[in-house]
């Protein structure tokens, strides 16, 4: 079962414009974590957020929280090519396990 | 400090053999995680283990069974195998009490099985 749903599914813009993609869950969670996935290959964690947090930032990354709305998003600005990936949203079930959302493919166009 | 090895890269398998996938942890972590990434899809999560104990389990079938050894390292091993299994493995190593959620994960390569 997937927790998670990430929101578009795929995103294309221009190299420096702004990208957000957004997370939504079904159950009350621990943390939510993003993580991202060049061509299939691992992941790579990105910002994990716990729930009695609202936002979070690293670098370009910036993270928010809604707990009352079960809802998250990613926002990255002044994207560049090497931000081309897929991204994912992974959150905790209530059997302790992570679970993933499908992702969101974001291509950056030079 | 050596990050999350897995091997192989790839394999080939026909319908019904059985198949081990391995996976060193990175330095210093104790739990590691198994997950299922099916083309398109995001990651499934097959079973954990802690301080070589499974401390955890997905819905995934008992065919899929692992081990770990006392240097933290993994097998995941998928008997009878079947078209479905065809994926990318992916395994995860983190530190903590077991409890990966609470901390990051850092996940290796992934195995990429197809099954004929």
């Amino acid at each position: 079962s997937q927790q998670g749903e990430e929101d578009p599914q795929a995103l294309s813009i221009q190299e420096g414009e702004n990208a957000t993609m957004n997370c939504s869950y079904k159950t009350s969670i621990n943390n939510l974590q993003w993580y991202r996935q060049n061509s299939g290959r691992g992941l790579v964690h990105l910002i994990l957020i716990r729930s009695n947090e609202r936002e979070k930032h690293s670098g370009r990354l910036r993270v928010t929280l809604d707990t009352s709305k079960k809802s998250s998003s990613l926002l990255i600005t002044a994207s560049r090519a090497a931000d081309t990936a897929s991204y994912f949203c992974a959150t905790l079930d209530s059997n302790y396990q992570l679970i993933w959302g499908a992702g969101t493919k974001l291509i950056i166009k030079p | 400090e050596t990050g999350v090895t897995q091997s192989p890269t790839h394999l080939i398998k026909t319908r019904g053999q059985q198949v081990t996938l391995r996976c060193s942890s990175q330095s210093g972590h104790n739990t590691v995680s198994w997950y299922q990434q099916a083309l398109g899809q995001g990651p499934q999560f097959i079973f954990q283990y802690y301080r070589e104990e499974e401390n955890g389990r997905g819905n995934f079938p008992p065919r899929f069974s692992g081990l770990q050894f006392p240097n933290y390292s993994s097998e995941l091993n998928v008997n009878a195998l079947e078209l479905d299994d065809s994926a990318l493995y992916l395994c995860a190593s983190s530190s903590g009490q077991g409890r990966s959620y609470y901390n990051e994960q850092f996940f290796g390569p992934g195995t990429r099985l197809t099954v004929l």
